[in-house]
C-alpha cells in the first residue's frame, strides 16, 4: 500500500539548534518527494522536492532534505532553527496508482527561544 | 503578480444551503486542485483538473462537484451543505507532469452549523 510517515506529531528544538524532521514513505516505483510548510491560518508553501539525481536537495530558507532509498526516508534538515521557522511541516510522495500526492500527517515543529 | 486566490476566506453558513467556493490562479497552469484539510491534519485531495473540460475526483469520496470552463478558475460547489462538510478547503495549481511542485491559496475555512 501506498503511504507517508511521519512518525512525530510535534517535534521541539531550541533555537539555534539542528532539526531534524522525519519522513518515511512507501511507494512502488521511483519515488517523487515534497515538504511543505505550512505556517497558521494560511496555505501550504513548498519547501523542496527530490526528483533525481543527487540525495541531498537544497530548498528555500536554508531547509535541506537527505533521500536514502535504503531507508525509504526523506527527512528534512536545518543546521540552525530560528524561532520563525516554528511551523507545520508535511511531507507527500507521489502515488503510483493516479500519480497524485499522498500526504504525511504533518509535524508541529516548535522553535524555542 | 502571479498568484493563487480563494475567495470567501471564511464562510459560516446553515445545513442544507448551496454554497460556490471560488479558486482562481494567474500562475498559467493547466492543472488545479482541490484539498480538504482538517486543522493541523493531513490534506486529503478532493477533485483535481488537467485542463479546461477535464476534471477527476480524488481519493477522498465527496458530495462535492467542481468545473473547469476556463484554464485559471475552478470553483468547487457543495449543493446542500451539512455539518460534517465543515473543514478548511485548500485549492493548488501547478504545470502539468508528475515532477512539479503545487502552489497552495491561503484556504477556505467553511463551517456548516
Amino acid at each position: 500500500a501506498q503511504s507517508v510517515a511521519q512518525p512525530e506529531d510535534q517535534v521541539n528544538v531550541a533555537e539555534g539548534n539542528p532539526l531534524t524532521v522525519k519522513c518515511t514513505y512507501s511507494v512502488s516505483g521511483n519515488p517523487y518527494l515534497f515538504w511543505y510548510v505550512q505556517y497558521p491560518n494560511r496555505g501550504l508553501q513548498f519547501l523542496l522536492k527530490y526528483i533525481t539525481g543527487d540525495n541531498l536537495v537544497k530548498g528555500s530558507y536554508g531547509f535541506e532534505a537527505e533521500f536514502n532509498k535504503s531507508q525509504t526516508s526523506f527527512h528534512l534538515k536545518k543546521p540552525s532553527a530560528l524561532v520563525s521557522d516554528s511551523a507545520l511541516y508535511f511531507c507527500a510522495v507521489r502515488g503510483s496508482s493516479n500519480y497524485q500526492l499522498i500526504w504525511g500527517a504533518g509535524t508541529k515543529l516548535i522553535i524555542k527561544p | 503578480e502571479a498568484d493563487i486566490y480563494q475567495t470567501p476566506r471564511y464562510l459560516v453558513i446553515g445545513t442544507g444551503k448551496k454554497i460556490t467556493l471560488e479558486c482562481s490562479q494567474t500562475m498559467g497552469h493547466d492543472k488545479m486542485y482541490w484539498y480538504q484539510q482538517d486543522p493541523g491534519m493531513e490534506l486529503h485531495l478532493i477533485h483535481y483538473s488537467y485542463g479546461v473540460n477535464s476534471t477527476e475526483k480524488g481519493d477522498l469520496s465527496s458530495e462535492s462537484t467542481v468545473s473547469r470552463i476556463r484554464t485559471e478558475h475552478f470553483p468547487l460547489t457543495l449543493e446542500s451543505a451539512r455539518p460534517s462538510h465543515t473543514s478548511q478547503y485548500l485549492c493548488a495549481s501547478s504545470e502539468l507532469g508528475d515532477g512539479y511542485e503545487q502552489y497552495f491559496g491561503p484556504g477556505t475555512r467553511l463551517t456548516v452549523t
